[in-house]
């Protein structure tokens, strides 16, 4: 079965530290997404992306945070600046159409010292 | 803002029984709805998906969506240990986009 793939499972970085979280969605899905999930808290959406550029994205979503999709598979979420409090899961998900039920890939473990 | 509510539970049924989830969301317009389903320290399994008024079945899982209520369940038939995780409700609360709204999840137990 198609999946979503995520790289790396886990990251520790130190404050104030850039990281880029990677993820491959399947391959025919059009609608790709970000969320994140803190420790015992609900999923949280972050970031829409269609057709090459952000459909939506929410309060979360500020300067710090940027996405790409560089080439024809990957897609990339870019924290400039890490701070403790983004210490959390960040699953990368995807879906073929609008309106259909995403597939999320096994997540991003990130840790923040 | 857009809110999704579910009771965390736990919710403790033993082996065989019917589990009942229920969830409420706030707004009106919302069209699609679905149910995941999260093991702890795993991501989200998509189990069903909802779009008008009624009973959606698929095997031991069922979904009832009621938009006058703003009201989704989902009924687990013959409830198994291996079910116990925590079932997530969303909502894709804008017709123009596709961002799915979670719940907190309620958090099932099936002892056997």
């Amino acid at each position: 079965e198609p999946e979503v793939t995520q790289t790396p499972s886990h990251q520790v970085t130190q404050m104030g530290q850039e990281v880029i979280l990677r993820c491959v969605p399947i391959s025919n899905h059009l609608y790709f997404y970000w969320y994140r999930q803190i420790l015992g808290q609900k999923v949280e959406f972050l970031v829409s992306f269609y057709n090459n550029e952000i459909s939506e994205k929410s309060e979360i979503f500020d300067d710090q945070f940027s996405v790409e999709r560089p080439d024809g598979s990957n897609f990339t979420l870019k924290i400039r600046s890490t701070k403790l409090e983004d210490s959390a899961m960040y699953f990368c998900a995807s879906s073929e159409a609008r309106g259909y039920g995403y597939t999320f890939g096994s997540g991003t473990r990130l840790t923040v010292v | 803002q857009k809110e999704v509510e579910q009771n965390s539970g736990p919710l403790s049924v033993p082996e065989g029984a019917i589990a009942s989830l229920n969830c409420t969301y706030s707004d009106r317009g919302s069209q699609s709805f679905f149910w995941y389903r999260q093991y702890s320290g795993k991501s989200p399994e998509l189990i069903m998906s909802i779009y008008s008024n009624g009973d959606k079945e698929d095997g031991r899982f069922t979904a009832q969506l009621n938009k006058a209520s703003q009201y989704v369940s989902l009924l687990i038939r013959d409830s198994q240990p291996s079910d116990s995780a925590t079932y997530l409700c969303a909502v894709m609360a804008n017709q123009a986009g596709t961002a799915l709204i979670f719940g907190k999840g309620t958090t099932l137990s099936v002892s056997s």
